[in-house]
This record gives C-alpha cells, structure tokens and sequence, in this order.
C-alpha cells in the first residue's frame, strides 16, 4: 500500500513569488493535513481537509491556503513568499477526521524562498 | 492550550545502552498522545501511540512509552539502542475532543548514538 506522497520533493522560490505544493494521501484516507516544519518554530499545524472542506486551521496568514479534491488528493498553495516561509511542509492522511485515528505523514516538500 | 515539552534537546548514547527520552504534556484532561521520528530529510515515522487502556504502549523498532497521568508525562524507552536509532524524536499531543490531525508537536530531542 503506498503512503502518503508529497510532489514536488525540493523547490527554490523567489521572494514575493506564488507556489503550490500536493498531496496525495494513502487510498482510502479521506482526511488530509498539512505542517510546517522549521528550525526555529518547530512543527506547526496548517490545516485540515475532509471531504473537500476545511476542517481545522492553524495560526497563519492568509497568504497560506489549501484545497482537496473529490479524490482527496490535496494541495496547498503560499501566495507572496517571504524568506521565512522557507520550510519543510509536511503532509499527513488519516482514514478520517475523528479524533483516535493514526495520521501518517508523508516525506515533505523542502520549500527555499531566496 | 495544549502543549508539549520535551526537555532535552540533543542525547547522545552508546550503542547497546538504554534509552529513555522525557515528554511532559499540558492539556486538560487525557490527551492523545504520539511520538514519532524523523530521519534526517525524511518526514515522520509513528513509533507508538496511546489512547487509553494499558499505560505501557509497545511500538515499532523495539520502543515502549510510559503514560504516567500524574506526572503529565509520556516518556519513551529503548532497553539498547542501535546506530540506526540515530535521529530527531517528536513527542506529539492530540485532542480527543478535536480532528484526528490536529496535533501539537514538542521541539524534538535529537538522538546520537557512539559506536
């Protein structure tokens, strides 16, 4: 069965430029959810999507947003990138949203804003 | 608000010594609680997770945490440690009352292991 896949695995953005990253879960996940990891903050949650709807949300700007598909792939997109959005951004599936479900988390997209 | 605290930043230990890597929680009641790890430029591994029942939850790799509700704490154990242990260690809390995916992460405890 395979896992959580993330696309692309490295990118290099220029600042104040646009990127999207995706996601597809493993088959039958329906929940998909997004981190950031940095050395300085840590790992911190971005969102969530069930069923093609936001579920849950983290503390970031607008500037960071997301969508999933009727196949539950999912992407998220950062719009106007600063420096400090340069980051591991993580994607997890889980089979639902209900608390008590194992979440598995894909290898991440290494994201460099220069 | 939920937190997680994990107290050491980096360990080192010798291969075949036993490992113990602490995890204290904030939240009000009994959260979920994980801990997962990551290798370098990989994404996360669950090792184990406890959601209610027998405090001491075996998981993967040989790893075993302790929940100690009066403590607050969910600390993970290894009896011997291999070189292939070597990697950053999340500690990990999540709302039973929220979203499966909703969790709060520690800073991580990065692990070396000597040979």
């Amino acid at each position: 069965k395979a896992g959580v896949t993330q696309t692309p695995r490295y990118l290099i953005k220029t600042r104040g430029q646009q990127v999207t990253l995706s996601c597809s879960p493993i088959s039958g996940h329906r929940s998909v959810s997004w981190y950031q990891q940095t050395p300085g903050q840590g790992l911190q949650f971005l969102f969530e999507y069930f069923s093609e709807t936001q579920r849950n949300k983290g503390n970031f700007p607008g500037r960071f947003s997301g969508r999933q598909f009727s196949n539950s792939r999912s992407e998220m997109n950062v719009s106007t990138l600063e420096l400090g959005d340069s980051a591991l951004y993580l994607c997890a599936s889980s089979f639902d949203s209900f608390s008590g479900n194992t979440i598995y988390f894909g290898e991440g997209s290494w994201l460099t804003v220069v | 608000a939920q937190s997680v605290t994990q107290p050491d930043i980096h360990i080192t230990v010798s291969e075949g010594a036993s490992l113990e890597l602490r995890c204290n929680y904030s939240y009000g009641a009994t959260p979920y609680l994980f801990w997962y790890v990551q290798s370098p430029g990989q994404g996360l591994q669950l090792l184990l997770k406890y959601f209610s029942g027998d405090t001491l939850v075996q998981g993967i790799k040989g790893f075993e945490a302790e929940f100690k509700r009066s403590q607050s704490s969910f600390n993970l154990r290894k009896p011997s440690v291999h070189w292939s242990d070597a990697a950053e260690y999340f500690c990990a809390v999540g709302d039973p009352t929220g979203t499966a995916s909703k969790l709060t992460f520690g800073t991580g405890t990065r692990l070396q292991v000597t040979l």
